[in-house]
Order: C-alpha cells, then structure tokens, then sequence
C-alpha cells in the first residue's frame, strides 16, 4: 500500500539531546514538508522540500534541521537549540503543482 | 500574509444535530480551500477541497462552499454521527506557480474539536 509512514509513534529524549524524526513515503511524491501541532495553535511549517538535495526553511524552523538525500525520505533532528521541542510533529507529501497533501501517522515528541 | 480562522471550540453535539463550523480566510488571489480531520492520535486525512470559487467540495456526508464575496469556507453535516468526533482544520494553499515558491503550503487555522454524544 502507497503511503507515508513515520516512526517512532513515541519517542522520549532528554533535554539537551539531538533526535531525529523519520519520514519515509512510497506515494513517489516530489516535495515533502514538516510540521509542528501544539494543542490549540494547528499546525505550523518547520521546513519543506520540493526536489531531492533542495530544502526550505518555514515558519518555525529555528532548533530544526532537515535532509533530502532521497525522494522517499525526509528526516527531521530536532536539535538542543529548540527552546520547546515537546509536539507533535507531523510529516506531509504532495505532488508538485497539485495543491493537495497527504499526511503521515504522526511522532510524538516528549522531552523530559 | 495568509491566514485561517475557525470558530472556537469545542464543539459538542449529540447524534443527528446538524453540524457548522466556520471558517474564514484572508489570502491574495485565488487560494485552494480544504478540511481536513483528524482523529485521536493520528495525522490529518484530507476531508474535502474545493479550488475555485463558488466550488463545493463533499465527502462523507460534509459540504463546504468556496465563497469569495465574504472569504469563507463553512464546513456542513446534516446529521453527525458518535464516529464523527475529530478535530477539524480548515487551511488554504497558496496559488500554484510553477514560477514561484509557493507550490501548494498549507496555511492551517487552529482546529475545532467535535465531540458527538449518542
């Protein structure tokens, strides 16, 4: 089955620690992107990539850094500079030039 | 910039009520109009969508109409069901250009939380 999965569901890190979140997508999607839901506040762009080896930042992506060395994948490290690393964070695909995107399962993040 | 904006939550409503959450939005030209929803601890699955104005998208029961005269996207069931209960998004996608940067962002409003009683 075509689709986008993300792994760990929960992951747990203490503070000061880097973690990477995985991204991983079978739909043979060019551009992927990154975001953070927080409770109440939706979600917000951490960063987004339209081609493999091209990336841009978001809204919020100060603390993050990203990698697009395949099509299928797209990483995310949260680093020790995210003031507030503790989210959801949600991984998306889409089409370029079909306005629609396709989500994964999900990771939360808990910093203890 | 672009922005969404949804009617506070929560929602709570019992079986078969008829079900409106609002939506408006401020975007230059012309933007794609979605809901999305999302269930208790999963990612978002797209709703519905509707690309130009005066479009109504629909799917499971749910309608929402793209009017531009008042920039809104009003998401609609006539009768909500227990397994309705989700959190609803309602975004915009910048126009697509194949000459620009926007290539599709979403722009999210801050979701409404239903919750359906039987």
């Amino acid at each position: 089955d075509g689709g986008i999965t993300q792994s760990p569901k929960y992951l747990f890190r203490k503070e000061g620690q880097n973690v990477t979140l995985s991204c991983e997508q079978n739909l043979n999607h060019d551009a992927m992107y990154w975001y953070r839901q927080d409770p109440g506040q939706g979600l917000r762009l951490i960063y987004y990539s339209q081609i493999v080896n091209d990336f841009q930042k978001g809204d919020i992506a100060e603390g993050y850094s990203v990698s697009r060395e395949k099509k299928e994948s797209f990483p995310l490290t949260v680093t020790s500079a995210q003031k507030n690393p503790t989210a959801f964070y949600l991984c998306a695909s889409s089409i370029p030039l079909v306005n629609e995107q396709f989500f994964g399962p999900g990771t939360r993040l808990t910093v203890l | 910039g672009n922005s969404v904006t949804q009617m506070e939550g929560p929602v709570t409503l019992s079986e078969e009520a008829f079900l409106t959450i609002n939506c408006t939005y401020t975007a230059t030209g012309y933007p794609s109009l979605f809901w999305y929803v999302q269930y208790p601890g999963e990612g978002l699955q797209l709703l519905l969508k509707a690309t130009k104005a005066d479009d109504k998208g629909s799917n499971k029961g749910f309608e929402a109409t793209y009017r531009k005269e008042t920039t809104s996207f009003h998401l609609e069931k006539g009768s909500v069901q227990v397994s309705d209960s989700a959190v609803y998004f309602c975004a915009l996608s910048d126009p697509l250009n194949a000459g620009g940067t926007s290539y599709g962002k979403l722009t999210f409003g801050q979701g409404t939380i239903l919750t359906v009683h039987p």
